[in-house]
């Protein structure tokens, strides 16, 4: 069965500073994989995904994530990070091969941003 | 463009009560989600529509749970009775259609407390 692990519940850092969320997943084979930030009372908002070639992958607010299939993770970057950044995310990974099965969300990492 | 819409956004509730959410999804999309995000955790799929008809429900308690899409577009997520365990957030979300190809966007859920 996939499953999806974010092994940082709460991450702080300071206004400027570089952030790195880590996400590891499990599945037989390469799927699709997802970044969400959901900003209390809001929904969740697509950062990125990746599904084939360039491994790199950029997403919108200036994140990034690297997919490493030898290590079977989709880590989300970001040079530097700005208060309004502050917000939950959330990976996500999907098969690639199957339209209907849903998608299995990790239990999220909390980013808290200090001056 | 508006997003997905839904109602109520907040609702308490007693144990043994019913309850009902409503969603309306972005114009034209075919493909409706209902997920349950408990505290703490990310997303997990309730129950899945094609324009009108469900392509997915294993998850969802169906001794408790109902949903209906009845002219595919809006839809409506009933509990009845509820119970302590299901309060969370209940989140909606649309895409043109199935496959994880085509983006999920999600409205801002309503969040449910069971007394």
């Amino acid at each position: 069965a996939q499953s999806v692990t974010q092994p940082d519940i709460h991450i702080t850092v300071s206004e400027g500073a570089s952030l790195e969320l880590r996400c590891n997943y499990s599945y037989g084979a390469t799927p699709y994989l997802f970044w969400y930030v959901q900003s209390p009372g809001q929904g969740l908002q697509l950062l990125l995904k990746y599904f084939s070639g360039d491994t790199l992958v950029q997403g919108i607010k200036g994140f990034e994530a690297e997919f490493k299939r030898s290590q079977s993770s989709f880590n989300l970057r970001k040079p530097s990070v700005h208060w309004s950044d502050a917000a939950e995310y959330f990976c996500a990974v999907g098969p690639l091969n199957s339209g209907n099965t849903p998608l299995v969300f990790g239990k999220g990492t909390r980013l808290s941003v200090i001056a | 463009e508006a997003g997905v819409a839904q109602s109520p956004r907040y609702k308490i509730i007693e144990k043994r009560q019913s309850v009902a959410f409503w969603c309306n999804p972005i114009s034209g999309h075919a493909t409706l989600y209902w997920y349950q995000q408990i505290l703490g955790q990310g997303p997990k799929l309730l129950i899945q529509f094609q324009n009108n008809g469900v392509v997915d429900d294993s998850q969802l308690p169906k001794d408790r749970f109902s949903a209906e899409r009845l002219k595919g577009v809006d839809s409506t997520l009933k509990i009845q009775p509820a119970k302590l365990e299901d309060s969370a957030v209940y989140l909606c979300a649309s895409s043109t259609g199935l496959g994880h190809k085509s983006e999920q966007y999600f409205g801002p859920g309503t969040r449910l407390t069971v007394t």
